[in-house]
């Protein structure tokens, strides 16, 4: 099955720039999710990226893909207070058991310090 | 408005006891899933079905049971076999269990055995 690695903890400035960081094993997967999870609530969708992209830009969200190294990075600008939260990682499955599945990182918690 | 329901936002069993939460989605998706969260394990998979009247087993079903009897509604039943039902578990829906598998998420239940 897919393993998918994020590192826990990330501690910024308000204003400055956020970079979490996911590894992932499944090289067929075929779109590339991160959702943040505000305290006591459910998932919502922030962004995807497709496994043919490199790069995908939505406003302050910059999503970098580098396949060959199974690594996925998803860039905050002008980090804000309200941005605190867990993302996750979540590489979709393109196909057998995998088909129909998304698998979840342990997610990063982003704390903005004002 | 569309969107998917989870209920009740928490609950408390008693040791031994059946436990059956409710998600029912008005998003007419055909893929419902399971989910358990807890601190520092990210979100792992307990139970998922594709269409109507079938299901399949996740990365830890054990303990757990699921029906999907109707397209909007995937209750998850937690059962004395469970031996650490404490964890806040939540649903999601997709359009398809097919390429693209973007989900949408509940606002989630705690349940805490006492």
């Amino acid at each position: 099955g897919e393993d998918v690695e994020q590192s826990l903890f990330l501690s910024v400035r308000e204003g400055d720039s956020s970079v979490i960081n996911c590894t992932y094993t499944d090289s067929s997967s075929t779109y590339l999710y991160w959702y943040k999870q505000e305290p006591g609530a459910g998932l919502q969708l922030l962004t995807y990226i497709f496994s043919n992209m490199d790069m995908k830009q939505d406003q302050r969200l910059t999503v970098l893909l580098n396949k060959k190294d199974k690594h996925l990075s998803l860039r905050i600008a002008d980090t804000q207070t309200g941005d605190s939260a867990i993302y996750f990682c979540a590489p979709s499955g393109a196909g057998g058991t995998s088909y129909g599945k998304l698998t979840f990182g342990q997610g990063t918690i982003l704390t903005v310090h004002p | 408005d569309g969107g998917i329901t989870q209920s009740p936002k928490y609950l408390f069993r008693k040791e031994g006891q059946n436990v059956t939460l409710s998600c029912e989605q008005n998003l007419n998706h055909d893929a419902m899933y399971w989910y358990r969260q807890d601190p520092g394990q990210g979100l792992r998979l307990i139970y998922y079905s594709q269409i109507v009247n079938d299901f399949q087993k996740g990365d830890i079903a054990e303990g757990y049971s699921v029906s999907r009897e109707k397209k909007e509604s995937f209750p998850l039943t937690v059962t004395s076999a469970q031996k650490n039902p404490t964890a806040f578990y939540l649903c999601a829906s997709s359009p398809s269990a097919g390429r693209n598998t973007e989900a949408f998420f509940g606002q989630g239940t705690r349940l805490t055995v006492v």
